[in-house]
C-alpha cells in the first residue's frame, strides 16, 4: 500500500517567518502534486513536480522533488496570512494518493 | 470554462434516506474522480471514470454507494440507506488522460446525516 506522510500536521507561525513542510513515502511516484485547500472548498493545484531533484518556484513558494522521487518539500518564504490553509501532497503512480495534509496558520 | 461544479453544495439528510450528488467536470476532461474527505484528513479516493467507463473503485465504496457517468460528461454519486458515518465532504475532480493527471477539483458537497 502506498502511503504519503506529511509533516508537521499543524504549524502556526508569525507573519514574515519562513517554513518548510514535508511529504514522504517509501514508494516511488512518477510525479507529485501539491494542493492548497481552504475551509469549505475543494483543493486547488499549486504545482506538479516530475523529475527527481526538480525545484519549482511559485512566487514565495519553493517546491522540491527528492532525487529518488519518494519525497518532496514545500518551503514558504516570508509567510503571509493569505498562505493560511491546508497543504496537501498527492503522489501519482497508476493512481493518485493524497497525504493527510499540513494545516498552516499564519498569525498577523 | 467555468471549472468543475458540484450540486448541491450542502445536503442534510436523515439516516436511512438516499442521496444523490452531481458533478459536472471541465468539458474537455475525460477523467472524473470522486473522493471523500472527513475533518482533518486528506481526500480519500472512492472511484474514477475514464469517459463513461468506471475503471476503479476503492474498497471504501461499499455496496450502498454507486456512481455513474452515463454519457462521459457529468457524473452522479448515489448513497443508499445513509448512515451517520457517511457524513463528510464529497469532492469531485477531473483531469485529462495521460501526462501528470493534474486534477481540478469542484467545491465539494458537504453531507450531514442526522
Amino acid at each position: 500500500t502506498q502511503l504519503l506522510e506529511q509533516s508537521p500536521q499543524f504549524l502556526s507561525i508569525q507573519e514574515g517567518e519562513n517554513l518548510t513542510v514535508y511529504c514522504n513515502s517509501s514508494s516511488v511516484f512518477s510525479s507529485l502534486q501539491w494542493y492548497r485547500q481552504e475551509p469549505g472548498e475543494g483543493p486547488v493545484l499549486l504545482v506538479t513536480v516530475v523529475t527527481g531533484g526538480e525545484v519549482k518556484k511559485l512566487k514565495r513558494l519553493t517546491f522540491q522533488f527528492g532525487d529518488a522521487r519518494k519525497d518532496s518539500s514545500l518551503h514558504i518564504t516570508a509567510a503571509q496570512p493569505g498562505d493560511t490553509g491546508l497543504y496537501l501532497c498527492a503522489g501519482v503512480w497508476n493512481k493518485i494518493i493524497f497525504g493527510k495534509g499540513t494545516r498552516l496558520h499564519i498569525l498577523p | 470554462d467555468t471549472g468543475v461544479s458540484q450540486d448541491p453544495r450542502h445536503k442534510i439528510t436523515k439516516r436511512g434516506q438516499n442521496v444523490t450528488f452531481r458533478c459536472d467536470p471541465i468539458s474537455e476532461h475525460n477523467r472524473l474522480y470522486w473522493y471523500r474527505q472527513t475533518l482533518g484528513q486528506g481526500p480519500e479516493f472512492l472511484t474514477y471514470f475514464q469517459n463513461e467507463a468506471q475503471l476503479e473503485k476503492s474498497r471504501l465504496l461499499s455496496d450502498r454507494f454507486s456512481a455513474e457517468r452515463p454519457k462521459g460528461s457529468f457524473s452522479t454519486l448515489e448513497i443508499q440507506r445513509t448512515e451517520q458515518g457517511d457524513s463528510a465532504m464529497y469532492l469531485c475532480a477531473s483531469s485529462l488522460d495521460g501526462g501528470t493527471y493534474e486534477q481540478y477539483f469542484g467545491p465539494g458537497t458537504r453531507l450531514t446525516v442526522t
